[in-house]
């Protein structure tokens, strides 16, 4: 079974404080993504990455960046975190697109972050 | 591109009826379909997925979808729920080939399951 785990379930913050999301999978998957889960606005792609050290920007990347140093490892940064980032935070990973592979999203249990 | 349409925010249902949550989406091109699950407090869980070939898709937890192309709809049914099946069900699409697997999900439905 595919396994995304995900360093805290619960982190509460102050504004202004550099923040670390961690997640790590353990598939050897090639893709790792980043979403935000907000009411009523389902989830949104933060950033995603295809490789190690590559990157792409997805729907809302403003105010955070990520890291990809192992291919297990995906972290999402907030540089000085913000009352309107309060949410959900969730990872997946996936193996890549291939003609047989389809590339099916595997999700992590989420950080619910809370910005004071 | 793509987009995703759950018209229904909140679904309330008794315990052993049945069940239907509606999902439209927009393409211009060829897509793949999917439903995940989020229970109470966890991440999402993939629940059925439809790739191609037969239109009606049986998934886990004794869920089924059908595609619709003609309506560009993937409603998720159940013949009879359980109290268990409350949470929140996402619809998603990507489109067919490419190089990568981004998905636009819907809005979400909260599947509330009443004794």
């Amino acid at each position: 079974d595919v396994k995304v785990t995900q360093s805290s379930r619960y982190l509460v913050k102050r504004t202004g404080e550099k923040v670390f999301l961690e997640c790590v999978q353990d598939m050897d998957h090639e893709n790792m993504f980043w979403y935000r889960q907000d009411p009523g606005l389902g989830l949104r792609l933060i950033y995603f990455s295809y490789d190690v050290k590559m990157k792409e920007k997805g729907d809302i990347p403003e105010g955070y960046s990520v890291s990809r140093e192992k291919k297990e490892r995906f972290s999402l940064i907030l540089e000085s975190a913000s009352t309107n980032q309060t949410s959900m935070y969730l990872c997946a990973s996936s193996s890549r697109v291939t003609g047989l592979n389809e590339g099916t999203q595997y999700f992590g249990p989420g950080t619910r972050l809370l910005v004071l | 591109a793509q987009s995703v349409t759950q018209l229904d925010s909140q679904v309330p249902v008794f315990e052993e009826a049945p069940v239907e949550l509606r999902c439209n989406y927009s393409s211009s091109v060829s897509v793949y379909l999917f439903w995940y699950v989020q229970y109470p407090n966890q991440g999402l869980q993939l629940l059925l997925k439809y790739l191609s070939g037969s239109t009606l898709v049986k998934g886990i937890n004794g869920f089924e979808a059908e595609f619709n192309k003609s309506q560009t709809s993937f409603h998720l049914r159940k013949p009879s729920v359980h109290i268990s099946d409350t949470a929140e069900y996402f619809c998603a699409v990507r489109r067919l080939g490419g190089a990568t697997n981004k998905l636009i999900f819907g809005t979400g439905t909260l599947l509330a399951v009443q004794p």
